[in-house]
């Protein structure tokens, strides 16, 4: 089955700083999903982006799906933005299922 | 806004017991899902269903089964609770093919005794 690699695996910045989280998947995907759960369980879709850009606030995503890849983009980060972000792939026509990465925590002191 | 929800936050039983979990959702979406959350593990899809009486084997099936009456619930069933089902039980839904940006309710975790 396919792989999909999130990196790095844990993150602790200040507020105010912007990061990039990155997601690998190992084969040809139609439908990708961002995710961030928050420090109570909840999860939240950031993004469905199967390619190109989207930006929603502070938050940026850009999927290059010809190469495997994703990013998301966080700018300016508050304390609210700390949880576990995940991305989640679909990887042939038809399936209904997502394939989660195992995720990135991020933390985000004051 | 979309809103999956589901029946209970925390939940406590004891091995062997028959456990119920209830998601509903209000947005007459096909697809419902069953996820569980371990530490390490990650989300593992259980089962899911794209139509009401239509279900479908995720990765981890074994020790669980599901029912979709009605479109907007979908129940997952432990027919005998053991200590290994101790998780956090996650459902979600998404509206159908070609719409399938993925809601989630906000978990229960169980622990089985």
């Amino acid at each position: 089955g396919i792989q999909v690699e999130q990196s790095p695996p844990d993150l602790i910045l200040q507020e105010g700083a912007n990061s990039t989280l990155r997601c690998n998947f190992s084969d040809s995907v139609n439908n990708l999903q961002w995710f961030h759960q928050n420090p109570w369980g909840q999860l939240i879709n950031l993004f469905y982006i199967p390619s190109g850009t989207k930006q929603n606030g502070r938050l940026s995503a850009t999927t290059v799906a010809t190469e495997r890849y994703s990013l998301l983009y966080i700018s300016s980060s508050q304390t609210t933005d700390s949880g576990v972000y995940f991305c989640a792939v679909r990887y042939y026509q038809g399936a209904q299922k997502l394939v989660f990465g195992q995720g990135t925590r991020l933390t985000i002191n004051p | 806004d979309v809103k999956v929800t589901q029946s209970s936050r925390y939940l406590v039983k004891r091995t062997g017991e028959k456990v119920f979990l209830e998601c509903v959702q209000d947005m007459d979406h096909e697809n419902m899902f069953w996820y569980r959350q371990d530490p390490g593990l990650g989300l593992r899809l259980i089962y899911f269903s794209y139509d009401v009486k239509m279900k479908e084997k995720g990765d981890i099936p074994e020790g669980y089964s599901v029912s979709r009456e009605k479109k907007e619930r979908f129940s997952l069933i432990l027919e005998s609770a053991s200590t290994n089902q101790t998780s956090m039980y996650l459902c979600a839904s998404s509206l159908g093919p070609r719409r399938e940006k993925l809601f989630f309710g906000s978990g229960t975790q169980l622990s089985v005794l």
